[in-house]
């Protein structure tokens, strides 16, 4: 199975901020990796797919990089309503597995 | 436009089983991976598994064989997981979410509202 490794589990931040989120797969995993947002009570949402490639509706301020193992996740200047948490996703093999989770708090 | 709608909330005591529903809607259900999903409260993100719509043909993460079960019901756009011989550590939200595949890498573009599942005695 691959491991998604999400770093850090949880940051504060500030209205303003640039924020960066990583994420490392176990091993290669190309560019199938997708990140979702997802805000508290709610089901996740899809922010960016195949590592780089915005979700139609999605701000962009949000942008994604990467491949093979190492992707990161930008906010460029975090908004009120970005607080939330953030996953990874690779997709490259079954079983689909996620990141732990990144917490963005104030 | 494109619609995952699972059923409520359930509670059930430890050694029953439960069934969860996912309707879809706005787009053609049999052209479509379904995956399952689940979070324990508080927790991550953990994928049970999919269901082929046009096949019917399911996928089970290695720690899902077994008590969970997913079906489909093409003739009113519904999929559904089973969960039987229930205990507590079954207790989480569980999301069917849409698979969609592009030229070359696929993702999940749309999810369930998420249905609760509470085993407890």
């Amino acid at each position: 199975d691959i491991q998604m490794t999400q770093s850090p589990s949880s940051l504060s931040a500030s209205v303003g901020d640039r924020v960066i989120i990583t994420c490392r797969a176990s091993q290669s995993i190309s560019r199938y990796l997708n990140w979702y947002q997802q805000k508290p009570g709610k089901a996740p949402q899809l922010l960016i797919y195949a590592a780089s490639t915005l979700q139609s509706g999605v701000p962009s301020r949000f942008s994604g990089s990467g491949s093979g193992t190492d992707f990161t996740l930008a906010i460029s200047s975090l908004q009120p309503e970005d607080f939330a948490t953030y996953f990874c996703q690779q997709t490259n093999s079954a079983p689909l597995t996620f990141g732990g989770g990144t917490k963005v708090e104030i | 436009q494109v619609q995952l709608v699972q059923s409520g909330s359930e509670l059930k005591k430890p050694g029953a089983s439960v069934k969860v529903s996912c309707k879809a809607s706005g787009y053609t259900f049999t052209n479509y991976r379904l995956n399952w999903v689940r979070q324990a409260p508080g927790q991550g993100l953990e994928w049970v598994g999919w269901i082929n719509a046009n096949t019917g043909g399911p996928t089970y993460a290695q720690d899902f064989r077994g008590r969970f079960v997913f079906s489909l019901d093409t003739s009113v756009s519904t999929a559904y997981l089973q969960i039987s011989s229930l205990k507590a550590e079954d207790t989480a939200v569980y999301y069917c979410a849409r698979e969609w595949f592009g030229e070359l890498y696929n993702w999940f573009d749309t999810w369930g509202q998420g249905t609760l599942v509470t085993v407890s005695s």
